[in-house]
């Protein structure tokens, strides 16, 4: 499978705690997104990187999350001190820019948090 | 980027068409329109983009109204498998830092028997 993979698939963590999620993008696509999604809430948008370089955080993006692609390829979020109101689930994409300034986005099947 | 306005939820039959409208009444001139959609526990998945032109893929159509107000997602037979939320998204051209998606609450499309 050569798509957008995420790990863990689910992760349960006590308030407090904290959690790491990776994500692996399609190979050859240089730009990675996180997104979150509530319940019967669209995605909304967290971070993106361009190759290692992020170029754009959401206000969403507390001084608790923390996001890195140290190499340009892997991702991992990080969210410290959990709380419950980060119970949510968490969607990685990558895309590569196509001629004409537009482009797609793959998204990868998601981490879902439970925090207790 | 535009805002859209989409039904929350509608229902097909198995085999019919289904037609998915959208309104993007604001959307800018260089604002493309790009449909997403949703199956339970999975990621949002690529359909469809256009700009101006009508676009068709082995997915789906995509109808955009002549003066860009509006569009209409056409699965020509759906199947008990399209049944998901639909998002309809319109975003500026990629620029660098205008590259995330902004999702509203879609439309839930149910295809029935």
């Amino acid at each position: 499978d050569t798509g957008v993979s995420q790990d863990p698939r689910h992760k349960i963590t006590k308030r407090g705690q904290n959690v790491t999620f990776r994500c692996d993008p399609i190979s050859e696509h240089n730009r990675l997104y996180w997104y979150r999604q509530t319940l019967g809430q669209g995605p909304e948008f967290l971070t993106y990187f361009q190759n290692e370089a992020q170029l754009e955080k959401s206000r969403l993006l507390s001084d608790r999350f923390s996001a890195e692609r140290p190499k340009g390829s892997f991702s991992t979020l990080e969210i410290q001190r959990t709380e419950q109101g980060d119970s949510a689930m968490y969607l990685c994409a990558s895309s590569l820019r196509l001629a004409g300034g537009s482009y797609e986005q793959y998204f990868g099947p998601g981490t879902r948090l439970t925090v207790t | 980027d535009a805002k859209t306005t989409q039904p929350t939820s509608m229902d097909c039959a198995e085999g019919r068409a289904a037609n998915l409208p959208c309104n993007h009444s604001t959307i800018s001139g260089n604002e493309y329109v790009y449909w997403y959609r949703q199956i339970h526990s999975q990621g949002p998945q690529y359909i469809i983009h256009g700009l101006k032109n009508n676009e068709t893929n082995e997915m789906a159509s995509l109808i955009i109204t002549e003066d860009r107000k509006s569009s209409t997602l056409i699965l020509p037979h759906a199947t008990l498998r399209d049944t998901a939320v639909y998002y309809c998204i319109v975003r500026a051209p990629d620029t660098g830092t205008a590259s995330k998606l902004t999702f509203g609450t879609g439309t839930r499309l149910q295809v029935t028997l």
